[in-house]
């Protein structure tokens, strides 16, 4: 079955970059995502990636995919106060299919 | 953005009691929605499928009786939970999905807090 594991904090000061990890286990994973969820709110999708890419990147994030070894990755750069909150990564095996959460990251960011 | 409304943000009810949690679309049509619950420091586990006008598929472990599911319309899915018990104590979450839209067009709910004493 589907297992997506990741640590559970990360603490960063203000203005580094942030790299959260997680590893998965299906190799037939197509979509690979990251969400955050801020204290008492819904998840927001922040980004997603094909498996057939390597890496991906949006403004402040990048998204790098090792499906050798299964091994996905969010590089947070400059990171802000606002970027505390605990962030998810998840896979699908296609865009219609369900979504399997990791434990989720918890990212405090120190001013 | 699209916006998904659930109701309440936390509920405390008393052990044998039910609760019904709602889950809206506000501004899109959903034709599927989906419950998670979670747990601290651990992850969403899907509970459910929710389709519109169309029985619910329940993942393997959840009590389709205990977890009572109805997506009546394209706006709307409730989740009852029947016969609470304090294990039963969790942190709901609902997604739907945009119609015709794929993951990218999943929309996440603030949650629910239920606590049963």
């Amino acid at each position: 079955g589907e297992d997506v594991e990741q640590s559970l904090f990360l603490s960063v000061r203000e203005g580094d970059s942030s790299v959260i990890n997680c590893t998965y286990t299906d190799s037939s994973s197509t979509y690979l995502y990251w969400y955050k969820q801020e204290p008492g709110a819904g998840l927001q999708l922040l980004t997603y990636i094909f498996s057939n890419m390597d890496m991906k990147q949006d403004q402040r994030l990048t998204v790098l995919l090792n499906k050798k070894d299964k091994h996905l990755s969010l590089r947070i750069a400059d990171t802000q106060t606002g970027d505390s909150a605990i962030y998810f990564c998840a896979e699908s095996k296609g865009g219609y299919q369900k979504v399997t959460f990791g434990t989720g990251t918890k990212l405090q960011v120190i001013p | 953005g699209a916006v998904v409304s659930q109701h309440p943000s936390w509920v405390i009810c008393k052990s044998g009691t039910s609760v019904k949690i709602e889950c809206r679309s506000l501004d899109f049509q959903a034709t599927t929605m989906f419950w998670y619950r979670q747990f601290p420091k651990q992850s969403l586990m899907l509970m459910a499928t929710s389709n519109e006008g169309s029985k619910a598929t329940y993942e393997q472990g959840v009590e389709k009786d205990k977890f009572l599911i109805n997506h009546a319309s394209l706006t709307l899915s409730t989740l009852t939970v029947t016969s609470a018990h304090p294990e039963d104590s969790s942190f709901y979450i609902c997604s739907a999905r945009d119609q015709g839209g794929i993951n990218e067009k999943l929309f996440f709910g603030s949650g629910t807090q239920l606590s049963v004493l």
